[in-house]
């Protein structure tokens, strides 16, 4: 079975730009959450979407959205970006929402914003 | 959802010894799980213990939990090199669905 891919692998963007980021997860599973993680502040969670629904969300800026579609694939997008915003960002699948699931973690994405 | 607290920060130990990491949280839990994260990439599930066990063992990782203490920790033997990476523990909180991630252990295994 196939795990979590997210594409692209890196990426370099000017202030000001948008960027999406893309992440499939593993076949059958439902849910997607996503993380941002930068040196200082840990990893640190975004949003979690479940059967194309925003389930979760963290504590980030509304420049920071999500969506989900039909065929469980999310894409993560930020606009305006800032030079705060360079972290590597990941993506976990889960099953289902069942409690006592794990989750499955793509390489994630490398965003260096200049 | 709540976050787990891991101490030490840091630890840095000799090849063949124990790594023990720990993990505190606050609230009621489901179950707590630990991650591996090796530089720069994904983590990778380790150990899920459930909130009515004690001890877990998986291969060289023994993991206890108390939630009377509302603690956890894992236990890596006989250390290698190759268990150099920072390590996360993550409490599902009975209320909530989403697993919330700590600052995390870094381990260093020194050949």
């Amino acid at each position: 079975k196939a795990g979590v891919t997210q594409t692209p692998r890196y990426l370099i963007k000017t202030r000001g730009q948008q960027v999406t980021l893309s992440c499939s997860p593993i076949s059958g599973h439902r849910s997607v959450s996503w993380y941002q993680q930068t040196p200082g502040q840990g990893l640190q969670f975004l949003f979690e979407y479940f059967s194309e629904t925003q389930r979760n969300k963290g504590n980030f800026p509304g420049r920071f959205s999500g969506r989900q579609f039909s065929n469980s694939r999310s894409e993560m997008n930020v606009s305006t970006l800032e030079l705060g915003d360079s972290a590597l960002y990941l993506c976990a699948s889960e099953k289902d929402g069942a409690i006592n699931n794990e989750q499955y973690f793509g390489p994630g994405t490398r965003l260096t914003v200049t | 959802s709540q976050q787990g607290e891991e101490d030490p920060q840091a630890l840095s130990i000799q090849e063949g010894e124990n790594a023990t990491m720990n993990c505190s949280y606050k609230t009621s839990i489901n179950n707590l799980q630990w991650y591996r994260q090796n530089s720069g990439r994904g983590l990778v599930h380790l150990i899920l213990i459930r909130s009515n066990e004690r001890e877990k063992h998986s291969g060289r990782l023994r993991v206890t939990l108390d939630t009377s203490k509302k603690s956890s920790s894992l236990l890596i033997t006989a250390s290698r090199a190759a268990d150099t990476a920072s390590y996360f523990c993550a409490p599902l909180g009975t209320g909530g669905f989403k697993t919330i991630f700590g600052a995390g252990t870094r381990l260093f295994v020194k050949a």
